[in-house]
């Protein structure tokens, strides 16, 4: 069974950094598209980043320079490395896996998500 | 990376028949078949109700259904019931290795 458990959420400072984690169980990492996703509280959903299986990241613009998508075969974890947080990085973050081999933007397996709260 | 144009709120009685849109661009929607279409419930995680603009994976209802033209996509869902109500986020593929949410539409069965 595919399984994504989330981790490392937290109250934050503006300009703090934090890492997140996503566990997952019943598949690997390292062959599959992973991305995060995030909602801010009582908005949409925002695609932030994805890593290849090949390892090749990609960044939503609001993130790009600040966040660092990287993964741990061994572990079979997920991260996500925030830096420069700011007040509209405040969301619950979803891992979730793409639903081909290939890049596509189409997620059927999500993590339960961990929310990230900056604020002084 | 602008946002999906979609109507905040749709609504119908049990048992009719609601369409949501969800307009974008060359750029995403009309220049791939990636669109997929999510459906949210409070507190929930998305679920994945459409995919490659017509499919649906295992376990959703054929009371759900997508199209596309051009560079706007659609969700219907037929039958209307009482489950059916919360939010519907479509998403796209889009230039520079990049996806696109919609802001989301908020269904309500009256």
């Amino acid at each position: 069974e595919v399984q994504l458990v989330e981790s490392g959420g937290g109250l934050i400072q503006p300009g703090g950094s934090l890492r997140l984690s996503c566990a997952a169980s019943g598949f690997s990492v390292s062959s599959n598209y992973m991305s995060w996703v995030r909602q801010a509280p009582g908005k949409g959903l925002e695609w932030v980043s994805v890593i290849y299986s090949g390892g090749s990241t990609y960044y939503a613009d609001s993130v790009k320079g600040r966040f660092t998508i990287s993964r741990d075969n061994s572990k079979n974890t997920l991260y996500l490395q925030m830096n420069s947080l700011r007040g509209e990085d405040t969301a619950v973050y979803y891992c979730a896996r793409d639903f081909y081999d290939f890049w596509s933007g189409t997620w059927a397996y999500w993590g339960q998500g961990t929310l990230v709260t900056v604020s002084s | 990376q602008s946002a999906l144009t979609q109507p905040p709120s749709a609504s119908g009685s049990p048992g009719q028949s609601v369409t949501i849109s969800c307009t974008g661009t060359s750029g995403d929607v009309g220049g791939y078949n990636y669109v997929s279409w999510y459906q949210q419930h409070p507190g929930k995680a998305p679920k994945l109700m459409i995919y490659e603009v017509t499919k649906r994976p295992s376990g959703v209802p054929d009371r759900f259904s997508g199209s596309k033209s051009g560079s706007t996509a659609s969700l219907t869902v037929s039958g209307l019931q009482a489950e059916d109500e919360a939010d519907y986020y479509c998403s796209s593929y889009a230039d520079s290795n990049s996806v696109v949410f919609g802001a989301g539409t908020k269904l309500t069965v009256l």
